[in-house]
């Protein structure tokens, strides 16, 4: 069974202060590691998709790693705009996404 | 980028009484559709996937009778919550890709948050 494992469940930075979010998994046969990012209400806002380990993607102050085990999510010098829950997900041979519970990120300035 | 709309954006309804929500792709065709339920600080739930022209297929647990999709077109997606009741109250969030293979993204919606009285 695909399994996917976010950590940790939230985190609080200040202003400029870089850190990473962790995404552990186990998977048979890999068909994407997708990160989206879910403001309160909103549906999931698609960020990256990682298909094979030491592929890195980045995007303005967010960029994603994955290896054969977890995929990173590093945030460097965020902002308070970066505030949201990050999800994680992974698509395995059945081609279902399957979601993990999600960091709630929050910054402040 | 792809964009993926939902309507409507909420819904109040009376226990017993039926609620359709639409999802539609904007700027692509979508061969698969699925629909996730949230609940509060909870991760999403997959409930179906359909495919244009063919039955949705229901993850275990969910009631087919209960849940109606259909996938009429290559853009259009309904889901019909029949005969509601308080419990089927959620966030209900659609969500399309233009096919499964890698490479190809599952773009969201806004949602749809339900609340049955």
């Amino acid at each position: 069974e695909d399994q996917v494992t976010q950590s940790p469940e939230a985190l609080r930075l200040q202003e400029g202060e870089s850190s990473s979010l962790n995404c552990s998994y186990t998977v048979s046969g890999l068909r994407g590691l997708f990160w989206y990012r879910q403001d309160p209400g909103k549906g999931p806002e698609f960020l990256f998709t990682l298909y094979s380990a030491g592929e890195e993607k980045e995007k303005e102050r967010l960029k994603a790693t994955l290896t054969k085990k977890e995929s990173f999510l590093h945030i460097t010098a965020p902002k308070p705009e970066d505030s949201a829950t990050y999800l994680c997900a992974l698509r395995g041979s059945n081609y279902k996404l399957t979601f993990g519970k999600g960091t709630l990120l929050t910054v402040n300035p | 980028g792809a964009v993926v709309s939902q309507h409507p954006s909420w819904v109040i309804c009376k226990s017993g009484t039926s609620v359709k929500i639409e999802c539609r792709s904007l700027d692509f065709q979508a061969t698969t559709m699925f629909w996730y339920r949230q609940f509060p600080k909870q991760s999403l739930m997959l409930m179906a996937t359909s495919n244009e022209g063919s039955k949705a297929t229901y993850e275990q647990g969910v009631e087919k009778d209960k849940f109606l999709i259909n996938h009429a077109s290559l853009t259009l997606s309904t889901l019909t919550v029949t005969s509601a009741h308080p419990e089927d109250s959620s966030f209900y969030i659609c969500s399309a890709s233009p096919g499964l293979a890698q490479g190809e993204t599952q773009y969201f919606g806004p949602g749809t948050r339900l609340l049955v009285l």
